[in-house]
């Protein structure tokens, strides 16, 4: 079974402050992952899939890349609408969801 | 607009049974294979159960395999979880999703609200 390692557990950022997640996959899922943010008592919202392609109506300021088993989620220029918990999910094999990391305020 | 509204949670006790509803509207849901998702309180999100467009692939999580049952009706643009035996840890949050393309596994791109099951005596 593929296990997904996501990195940090917990990341904490100013406004405006770039910062990147980092998900592990342990055998190569190709380009098959897509990133989520969630904020409390919401639903998930899709910001990535295919590892690098934005969703519609994502800000430019969200970007993904890497393949194989390392992929990375980087958030240019913090906003105060970014605090919330983001999930990497492989989709090569089944469905599977990474652990999440919490962006907090620093 | 396209949306997905779950329906069907509740409080059940430890070996009862449960079933959830999820009414899609805005898109053609025929067309895509749908899922369930869930999320106990304070955890991850765990993917549960995905059914293809038409009904004649579903595959499962190991956790719930031979408890649960995932169907539709097309006709009634309405996805279903049919929870059995239900234990303490099937309690969370549980979320109908949309696949984004044409894959059975897929991005998930429309979510529902979420619908509530508390498993407790």
């Amino acid at each position: 079974d593929i296990q997904m390692t996501q990195s940090p557990s917990t990341l904490s950022a100013s406004v405006g402050d770039r910062v990147s997640i980092t998900c592990r996959a342990s055998q190569s899922i190709s380009s098959w992952l897509a990133w989520y943010q969630q904020k409390p008592g919401k639903a998930p919202k899709l910001l990535i899939y295919k590892a690098s392609n934005l969703q519609s109506g994502v800000p430019s300021r969200f970007s993904g890349s890497g393949s194989g088993t390392e992929f990375t989620l980087t958030i240019n220029n913090l906003q105060p609408d970014d605090f919330a918990t983001y999930y990497c999910q492989q989709y090569n094999s089944y469905s599977l969801f990474g652990g999440g990391t919490k962006v907090e305020i620093k | 607009q396209v949306q997905l509204v779950e329906s069907g949670g509740g409080v059940v006790q430890p070996g009862r049974s449960l079933r959830l509803s999820c009414t899609a509207s805005g898109f053609t849901f025929s067309t895509y294979g749908m899922h369930w998702v869930r999320q106990a309180p304070g955890k991850g999100l765990e993917w549960v159960a995905v059914i293809s467009y038409d009904g004649t692939d579903k595959y499962y999580v190991d956790s719930v395999k031979g408890r649960f049952t995932i169907s539709r009706d097309n006709s009634k643009n309405t996805l279903y979880l049919q929870m059995n035996s239900l234990r303490a840890g099937d309690t969370a949050v549980y979320y109908c999703t949309k696949d984004y393309g044409d894959y059975v596994f897929d991005a998930f791109d429309i979510w529902g609200h979420g619908t509530m099951v508390t498993v407790s005596s």
